[in-house]
């Protein structure tokens, strides 16, 4: 099975202030087609959770440009170029070669 | 507009049985993988469960092989999830969740919480 592994647990971060999460798959997601299956969701207080990135860095529709996501192999990070109050959440990387399975999340707040 | 709405939750005793609903509609039902991806209580997600379009290809969690089923009715744009043997472990919010592409599930319903308690 497939580990994920999300740091930091948790982000306070400054609005304006850019913030970065990383993500560590226990074996690569690169799949024989080339495409690598790793996404990042966001999940808002209260609500069910939002599809932000797909495939490492294709920002899904209606998602702004101030979320990136970079890396490959096992190594991914999300970054957030200046976050904003509606950032606040808990955001999760999730690996899709093998079945799907979840990082452990990390909680940003508004400093 | 596409639609996910989750029924079927409540509080049931260790060892017994439920059954969860995912009414869908606004897109072509028929055609999509399917999910069930569950919350327990202040933790984070886990997936559980993924069926096929026409319904004959279904993968699990490891915690939930042999316990839970996951199953599609295309006719009435519905997906199921059965789950026997209940334990207090399976205590969350379950959410059903559409694919567009492998791996990509942009849609999300509202989830059911099942409680698990004597």
């Amino acid at each position: 099975d497939i580990v994920m592994t999300q740091t930091p647990l948790s982000l306070s971060v400054t609005p304006g202030q850019p913030a970065s999460i990383s993500c560590k798959s226990s074996q690569s997601l690169l799949h024989s087609d080339g495409k690598t299956f790793l996404y990042w969701y966001l999940q808002k207080p209260g609500q069910s959770p939002q599809l932000l990135i797909y495939e490492v860095s294709s920002r899904f529709s209606g998602v702004p440009d101030r979320f990136s996501g970079s890396g490959s192999g096992t190594d991914f990070t999300l970054k957030i170029s200046r976050v904003e109050a509606e950032d606040v959440g808990v955001y999760y990387c999730m690996q899709g070669l093998s079945l799907r399975t979840f990082g452990g999340g990390t909680k940003v707040e508004i400093k | 507009e596409v639609q996910l709405v989750e029924s079927g939750g409540g509080l049931v005793q260790p060892g017994e049985s439920l059954r969860l609903s995912c009414a869908a509609s606004g897109f072509t039902f028929r055609i999509y993988w399917m999910n069930w991806v569950r919350q327990a209580p202040g933790k984070g997600l886990e997936w559980v469960a993924i069926i096929s379009p026409d319904g004959s290809a279904k993968y699990y969690v490891d915690s939930v092989k042999g316990r839970f089923t996951i199953s599609r009715d295309n006719s009435k744009n519905s997906l199921y999830l059965q789950m026997n043997s209940l334990r207090a472990e399976d205590t969350a919010t379950y959410y059903c969740a559409r694919d567009d592409y492998w791996g990509r599930s942009p849609y999300w319903g509202q989830g059911s919480l099942v409680t698990v308690s004597s």
